[in-house]
């Protein structure tokens, strides 16, 4: 799987965007991106994923560049609730005999204030 | 829809002996991997069972293992324990196909005295 580089922490406001880059400038084309996010001393939570195109659910979107080299996670409305580490992860699909392989980087502590 | 569980939360433990870990999956999946967490090595990637079958595994000692049931509950053991394998241990369950997202269970903490 592709290493993934993040900036250990950011600060957002209460209500602003919060915006998290990911780098993975060596990601294969087979290879999604995926994001989770934990808040502290839970078990991390699946946010969203996307392999090309840009991805929207009720939690937040992916923007991927069209290299695909980097790719942006968006939280639209933060709130104090989404204080966490969040975490950037490429893998490659699970294929037959294949498996569900997480290589967690160290991630990125967004800190969401008042 | 039930999340997934792990028991026991917390365990106490001293070196030299073994503990057994268990965690029940999402009702319908079929994979269930394990995680160890702690400060110095952050989350890394134990093993994983598909319908009973580990068919990933990391790098980690002979110490750890694992068993998967027909039922998809998983156990993980981990015998002969060491100051070092203090963690919050995590497991998570997904339906295993292509592109499923993993769902993680609250973890157990394991603290060895």
């Amino acid at each position: 799987d592709a290493k993934t580089t993040q900036p250990p922490s950011m600060d957002c406001a209460e209500g602003r965007a919060a915006n998290l880059p990911c780098n993975h400038s060596t990601i294969s084309g087979n290879e999604y991106v995926y994001w989770y996010r934990q808040i502290h001393s839970q078990g991390p939570q699946y946010i969203i994923h996307g392999l090309k195109n840009n991805e929207t659910n009720e939690m937040a979107s992916l923007i991927i560049t069209e290299d695909r080299k980097s790719s942006t996670l968006i939280l639209p409305h933060a709130t104090l609730r989404d204080t966490a580490v969040y975490y950037c992860i490429v893998r490659a699909p699970p294929v037959a005999g294949g498996g569900n392989k997480l290589t967690f980087g160290t991630g990125t502590q967004l800190k969401v204030e008042l | 829809k039930a999340g997934v569980t792990q028991t026991p939360r917390y365990l106490i433990k001293t070196r030299g002996q073994q503990v057994t870990l268990s965690c029940s999956p999402i009702s319908g999946h079929r994979s269930v991997s394990w995680y160890q967490q702690t400060p110095g090595q952050g989350l890394q990637f134990l093993f994983e069972y598909f319908s009973e079958t580990q068919r990933n595994k990391g790098n980690f000692p002979g110490r750890f293992s694992g068993r998967q049931f027909s039922n998809s509950r998983s156990e993980m053991n981990v015998s002969t324990l060491e100051l070092g394998d203090s963690a919050l241990y995590l497991c998570a369950s997904s339906l295993g196909s292509r592109e499923s997202e993993q769902f993680f269970g609250p973890g157990t903490r394991l603290t060895v005295l």
